[in-house]
């Protein structure tokens, strides 16, 4: 197992377009995360799943921003209608009973 | 609700010097404690962690310890090499392996 895969790495769209990213998790991990970072500060959390069950979500998300985790497996998160201030760095999260392990992020950038 | 503050950047060393980096928390109840850190171009890895007060974390040569009387959880090295190089960034969980909640970064530079 490699760790936390995400794709794409990078993404570029125009603004009002929608975009989806992929989160593979360790395989064994139940739990998954969602967090968005922007430059200059610190990761935020957006949603967390346990299993298949999305069990919160941040006022960050909003109903723009979907996520989902079928199976229990991999996650999308989707942004619909993108607008300039959703450009960050989102990063995926896994753990099992304990200890984080991050994906290396999708930095997205609309213009 | 649960924040983290920590020592502003850019913080730039020769090698082999002592670094502290500061951070302070605001939690409602008994967090655990982490620092994670970021080399260029990679996740983010954790560094430390602390569950308890007057735990120290410690690894890679880097130490940590919770103080629940000044709220604080300051990293150090007393030897940082080029390596070293990277942001890092305290963070905060009021259960453990829940979500977390971050500081801004803290981004070193050392210099050989």
């Amino acid at each position: 197992d490699t760790g936390v895969s995400q794709n794409p790495r990078h993404k570029i769209t125009k603004r009002g377009q929608n975009v989806t990213f992929r989160c593979d998790p360790i395989s064994e991990h139940n739990r998954l995360y969602w967090y968005r970072q922007t430059l200059g500060q610190g990761p935020e959390f957006l949603t967390y799943f346990q299993n298949e069950a999305q069990l919160e979500k941040s006022r960050l998300l909003s109903d723009r921003f979907s996520a989902e985790r079928p199976k229990g497996s991999f996650s999308t998160l989707e942004i619909q209608r993108t607008e300039q201030g959703d450009s960050a760095m989102y990063l995926c999260a896994s753990s099992p009973e304990r200890g984080y392990t991050f994906g290396s992020g999708t930095r997205l950038t609309v213009v | 609700g649960d924040s983290v503050t920590q020592m502003e950047g850019p913080v730039t060393l020769s090698e082999e010097a002592f670094l502290t980096i500061n951070c302070t928390y605001t939690a409602t109840g008994y967090p655990s404690l982490f620092w994670y850190v970021q080399y260029p171009g990679e996740g983010l890895q954790l560094l430390l962690k602390a569950t308890k007060a007057d735990d120290k974390g410690s690894n890679k040569g880097f130490e940590a310890t919770y103080r629940k009387e000044t709220t604080s959880f300051h990293l150090e090295k007393g030897s940082v090499q080029v390596s070293d190089s990277a942001v890092y960034f305290c963070a905060l969980s009021e259960r453990n392996d829940y979500k977390l909640s971050f500081g801004a970064g803290t981004t070193v530079t050392v210099r050989a």
